[in-house]
């Protein structure tokens, strides 16, 4: 079946432009995360969907990221006012939802590459 | 909170040879544990993982990992390296909330 898909997979913006990131989990995955890779870094979170709702935004770097699940299934990753240190691959990924305190495999989408100048 | 050390952001090896990269964890639960490789511009793609059943995992493409407590490490092995396996792998941990945290990553190098 289909697996994680992520559009675009390359973003050049300018610095302070507005850029929206979207992904599309696997279907009947109710659990979407959303992580930044730095050059060099390994990847960090960002925030963790459990259906419409963030259950989990503590990695958002500031007020300038949001995110949204308004169905449940695709996700946007909104960033605005766009800094040079932005620039980052940023990954989606999902898994079947919560089942009692065991660990469901999360499912990795290709990434959007996203450069400020 | 949890995390992962990788020691060694370079390894190289000529292929034929062991591969061994280094991960060690930092959680005050049992953990479960977890190695990725990523190719050059591909997502992440599952190697192994370890969920407190069998402390020797094994995974995908040859590779395997013993968890040891004792040691707080999830080391990746594989016996004989192949052309193919230069990647970039990266260890990862995951929290109570499924949220994963992960090592800085291991670029493999394999010399023919």
């Amino acid at each position: 079946g289909a697996g994680v898909s992520q559009t675009p997979s390359n973003k050049v913006t300018e610095k302070g432009k507005y850029v929206e990131l979207r992904c599309d989990p696997i279907s009947g995955h109710t659990a979407l995360y959303w992580y930044r890779q730095s050059l060099g870094q390994g990847p960090e979170f960002l925030i963790y969907f459990q259906g419409t709702g963030a259950a989990d935004d503590s990695g958002l770097p500031n007020d300038r990221f949001f995110a949204v699940r308004p169905e449940g299934s695709v996700s946007t990753l909104k960033i605005q006012r766009t800094e040079r240190g932005d620039s980052a691959v940023y990954l989606c990924a999902s898994s079947l939802g919560p089942s009692g305190g065991s660990y469901n495999e999360q499912f990795f989408g290709p990434g959007t590459r996203l450069t400020v100048l | 909170a949890q995390s992962v050390t990788q020691l060694g952001s370079h390894v190289s090896v000529s292929e034929g040879a062991l591969v061994l990269l280094r991960c060690n964890y930092s959680s005050s639960v049992p953990p479960y544990l977890f190695w990725y490789v990523q190719y050059p511009n591909q997502g992440l793609q599952l190697l192994l993982k370890y969920t407190s059943a069998a402390t020797l995992v094994k995974g995908i493409n040859g590779f395997e990992a013993e968890f040891k407590k004792s040691e707080t490490s999830f080391h990746l092995t594989k016996p004989s390296a192949h052309m193919s396996d230069a990647a970039e792998y990266f260890c990862a941990v995951i929290t109570t909330g499924n949220q994963f945290y992960f090592g800085t990553g291991t670029s493999l190098t394999v010399i023919p």
